[in-house]
């Protein structure tokens, strides 16, 4: 298995732009998970999936994120519109239902830089 | 107060030696305890977990949870330059929506 793909591994954008960040999970997993990690705050878990449908969203920073998972094999993550302050690395990672949020396989995540 | 905290380090010590790695938390609901490890520009990786209190060893690695302290550990037997990483611990809680991870412990293992 290939593991959990992110793309693109490293993206620069100005400050009002759209960012789309996308992720396959693991193939037979069914929960889906989205984290944020800063030197500041460290890795912050922002939203999670289980069988493609959001389970908790509360760690999403504001209504400029938004996360979909239209199939059990692809989720993305937009910034609309980005600004500085969400430069940071954005991981994805997945786990089975038997592991549930125990056992999670994390992506290698996307280095973000909003100028 | 944080729901889990973790001494940020960082911690370097000589090749060889023992390593003691710790978190504290705050909500007794917390029953999964997990490590991982993270490489410098790599995703965090899976190294051990353990259900409620007890020990739980994986060759030099031993996982150990206090819950009556709140405390969990993660021992690092005869450390080696390749486990220099930051080590994050991480907890569930029983109803499965109460996820918090450590903000980290960087170790660097000097030959």
């Amino acid at each position: 298995d290939a593991g959990v793909i992110q793309s693109p591994r490293h993206e620069v954008t100005e400050m009002g732009q759209e960012v789309t960040l996308r992720c396959k999970p693991i193939s037979g997993h069914d929960y889906l998970f989205w984290y944020r990690q800063t030197m500041m705050r460290g890795l912050e878990l922002l939203i999670y999936f289980n069988n493609n449908v959001p389970i908790d969203d509360s760690g999403m920073p504001e209504d400029r994120f938004s996360a979909k998972m239209p199939n059990a094999s692809f989720s993305t993550l937009k910034i609309q519109p980005s600004e500085p302050r969400d430069s940071a690395v954005y991981f994805c990672a997945s786990s089975s239902g038997t592991g549930g949020l125990e056992t999670q396989y994390f992506g290698p995540g996307t280095r973000l830089l909003v100028l | 107060q944080k729901e889990v905290e973790q001494d940020p380090g960082p911690l370097s010590v000589p090749e060889g030696a023992i390593v003691s790695l710790n978190c504290t938390y705050s909500n007794s609901a917390f029953q999964y305890f997990m490590w991982y490890r993270q490489y410098s520009r790599k995703g965090p990786e899976l190294l051990m977990y353990t259900y409620s209190s007890g020990n739980k060893e994986d060759g030099r690695f031993t996982a150990q949870v206090d819950k009556s302290s709140k405390y969990i550990s993660l021992f690092i037997r005869d450390s080696q330059p390749s486990d220099s990483a930051t080590y994050l611990c991480a907890m569930v809680g029983n109803t499965g929506n109460q996820f918090y991870f450590g903000t980290g412990t960087s170790l660097t293992v000097i030959p």
